[in-house]
């Protein structure tokens, strides 16, 4: 079975331009969510979709990041306009929707996103 | 505010047991404690999840106190290959709102 994926893996662009990274969350699991570390920092909770529904978005920094989840699939993280601050590694995570102790959250590999 | 106390590091050697401590004095009812492992450019791995008392998986064992405030993370024999941070996390999940709230981690060194 697949696992998270991401992608691009690595993308350098320039303040003031746009980037969208996306996440494939393995096939069946309706709760999707988004991560990022900015450098030096910890990990940071940044929204949870459930199906094509957000969650929970409280994590969202400002409204520079777009997230859409269109059909309960895949995930887009739009930036728009990047900081220099957005500079960090996002990861995706996805899970089952189960109830108690079984909520094992699976990661992507995360995208590295630099802002020059 | 993560609701977690972790070691900022720890070393020890191939073959040897390593238990990494976490306090989490404001454990709520509801609350799971979870560990994740994450190594350099990739994303954290679940490792072992717990509510009271004992888990073993077959990658590690959690020991939880009766008052919850902290738990330990035990890795059997560990190999350079274990060298990673390693994450302890509490959390309600059965919120519909969960998310993972997360510390600095411990990093932990394996020598030869």
């Amino acid at each position: 079975e697949a696992g998270v994926t991401q992608f691009p893996s690595h993308s350098v662009i320039e303040k003031g331009q746009t980037v969208t990274l996306r996440c494939d969350p393995i096939s069946g699991h309706d709760n999707l969510y988004w991560y990022r570390r900015v450098m030096g920092k910890e990990i940071k909770f940044l929204l949870h979709f459930v199906k094509e529904s957000k969650q929970d978005e409280s994590g969202m920094p400002n409204n520079r990041f777009l997230a859409e989840r269109t059909g309960g699939t895949y995930s887009t993280l739009k930036v728009q306009p990047a900081e220099l601050e957005d500079s960090g590694v996002y990861f995706c995570a996805s899970s089952q929707v189960v109830s108690g102790s079984d909520n094992e959250q699976f990661f992507g590999p995360g995208t590295r996103l630099t802002v020059l | 505010l993560a609701k977690t106390t972790q070691p900022i590091s720890m070393d020890s050697y191939e073959g040897q047991e390593v238990n990494i401590t976490c306090s989490h004095n404001n454990i709520a009812t509801n609350d799971y404690i979870t560990w994740y492992q994450q190594f350099p450019s990739q994303g954290p791995r679940f490792i072992i999840q717990g509510y009271k008392t004992k888990v073993t998986n077959e990658v590690a064992s959690l020991f939880i106190p009766a008052d919850r405030k902290s738990s330990t993370l035990s890795l059997p024999r560990v190999s350079l290959s274990d060298t990673a941070v390693y994450y302890c996390l509490v959390g309600d999940s059965m919120d519909s709102n969960y998310q993972l709230i997360w510390g600095a981690g411990t990093k932990l060194i394996i020598k030869p």
